[in-house]
């Protein structure tokens, strides 16, 4: 399974724009790139996921590089209860999957 | 329409005994997979297994580790003689079906296990 970098932790300010990114440069053409989300003392969540295009949904936004080689999850308002972990990871040829140690996002009110 | 469920949600065993957790997926989902997560560390896959069937289980390990999902009731990961190293969370995950590559997973609150 390819493997993904992020940073450890990330603060936020409540209500303000929270950009997480991911390097994944061995990512191959098959890999979907998911983005998972564990709040504390609960299972992980999906957030949202993509392969070659930019998506959004209701919770986040997801922009992926021209290369591939990385991503960025986009939270456009961050609010308290958005503060978990967040997992970026590649999925492809199998159905496992592979948790790094994902990124501590901290919220301030 | 209930998510999944899993049971116990706290579950504490002395060492050598045997310890049984159940997970139900989400109605409609027939694939089951089971993570574990150590204290202080991240999510690590175990094994996955569609109605009567185990798909994958490079996460299991070799000795003591079991897991069915029988054609009716829940899903079962069975530990037997537990050890004080097997005190994680471990969580429970369904999906509805594989479709190339795009497979969403949901998770379980997950059973917290403590080897006294």
């Amino acid at each position: 399974d390819a493997k993904t970098t992020q940073p450890n932790s990330m603060e936020s300010n409540e209500e303000e724009p929270v950009h997480l990114p991911c390097n994944h440069s061995t990512i191959s053409g098959t890999d979907y790139i998911h983005w998972y989300r564990q709040l504390p003392s609960q299972g992980p969540e999906y957030v949202i996921h993509g392969l070659t295009s930019n998506v959004n949904n209701r919770m986040a936004s997801l922009a992926i590089a021209e290369d591939r080689k990385s991503s960025t999850l986009i939270l456009h308002r961050a609010t308290l209860r958005d503060a978990a972990v967040y997992y970026c990871i590649l999925q492809g040829g199998s159905e496992k999957l592979v948790f790094g140690k994902g990124t501590k996002l901290t919220v301030n009110p | 329409n209930a998510g999944v469920m899993q049971n116990p949600r706290h579950l504490v065993r002395r060492r050598g005994q045997e310890a049984r957790l159940r997970c139900s997926p989400m109605k409609g989902h027939s694939h089951v997979y089971w993570y574990r997560q150590l204290p202080e560390e991240g999510l690590k896959f175990m094994v996955y297994l569609q109605k009567e069937n185990i798909i994958d289980e490079s996460g299991m390990p070799k000795e003591r580790f079991s897991a069915e999902f029988p054609k009716e009731g829940p899903s079962i990961l069975r530990i037997q003689q537990v050890v004080r190293g097997d005190s994680a969370a471990y969580f429970c995950a369904s999906s509805r079906r594989v479709t190339g590559g795009y497979n969403e997973q949901f998770f379980g609150p997950g059973t917290r296990l403590t080897v006294l």
